[in-house]
């Protein structure tokens, strides 16, 4: 499975859309990117995933770059709620059950 | 529909000991996943069980063991325990395995001393 790489936190304004980045330049072209958040003390949450078209649903957006190197993930509004860690996951479609997370973003949506 | 339930939430046990947790998945899903997360390792996965037969594992010493029941729900056991192992223990469960239809559960912390 490609390296993922994000920043270790950011902040965002309640309201505002929260723009996360991920980089996974050695994205191969069977791998899809994922996204989950973990919100504290709970279990990590499935949000989005995509293999190159720029995917929306009730939650957020993500947007791929045409190389597939990075990705952006968008929560359009910002609630408090949304304060989390967020992982971005790069990982081929095998019916496994095996995810492997890296450090994440710590998002803090602030009032 | 219910969510995965693990249990117990919260245990403290002491060095050398074992200790065996449990997972019930979601109705219909065939897979579970364990992870064991701290704060220095971040989550890390343990193994995936599915249909009751082990098909991941990922690189944990052998004190870390588990099964699966006919009925999906799941066990993790560590035997002989460090205080390394503390850690917040987590198991998601799906029908495939599929990484866009795992659900989580709420984790039991396991605190070691």
């Amino acid at each position: 499975d490609a390296k993922t790489t994000q920043p270790p936190s950011m902040d965002c304004a309640e309201g505002r859309a929260a723009n996360l980045p991920c980089n996974h330049s050695t994205i191969s072209g069977n791998e899809y990117v994922y996204w989950y958040r973990q919100i504290h003390s709970q279990g990590p949450q499935y949000i989005i995933h995509g293999l190159k078209n720029n995917e929306t649903n009730e939650m957020a957006s993500l947007i791929i770059t045409e190389d597939r190197k990075s990705s952006t993930l968008i929560l359009p509004h910002a609630t408090l709620r949304d304060t989390a860690v967020y992982y971005c996951i790069v990982r081929v479609v095998d019916n496994t059950g095996k995810l492997i997370f890296g450090q994440g973003t710590t998002l803090q949506v602030k009032p | 529909k219910a969510g995965v339930t693990q249990t117990p939430r919260y245990l403290i046990k002491t060095r050398g000991q074992q200790v065996t947790l449990s997972c019930s998945p979601i109705s219909g899903h065939r897979s579970v996943s364990w992870y064991q997360q701290t704060p220095g390792q971040g989550l890390q996965f343990l193994f995936e069980y599915f249909s009751e037969t082990q098909r991941n594992k990922g690189n944990f010493p052998g004190r870390f063991s588990g099964r699966q029941f006919s009925n999906s729900r799941s066990e993790m056991n560590v035997s002989t325990l460090e205080l390394g192992d503390s850690a917040l223990y987590l198991c998601a469960s799906s029908v495939t395995g599929e990484a866009y239809e795992q659900y989580f559960g709420p984790g039991t912390r396991l605190t070691v001393t």
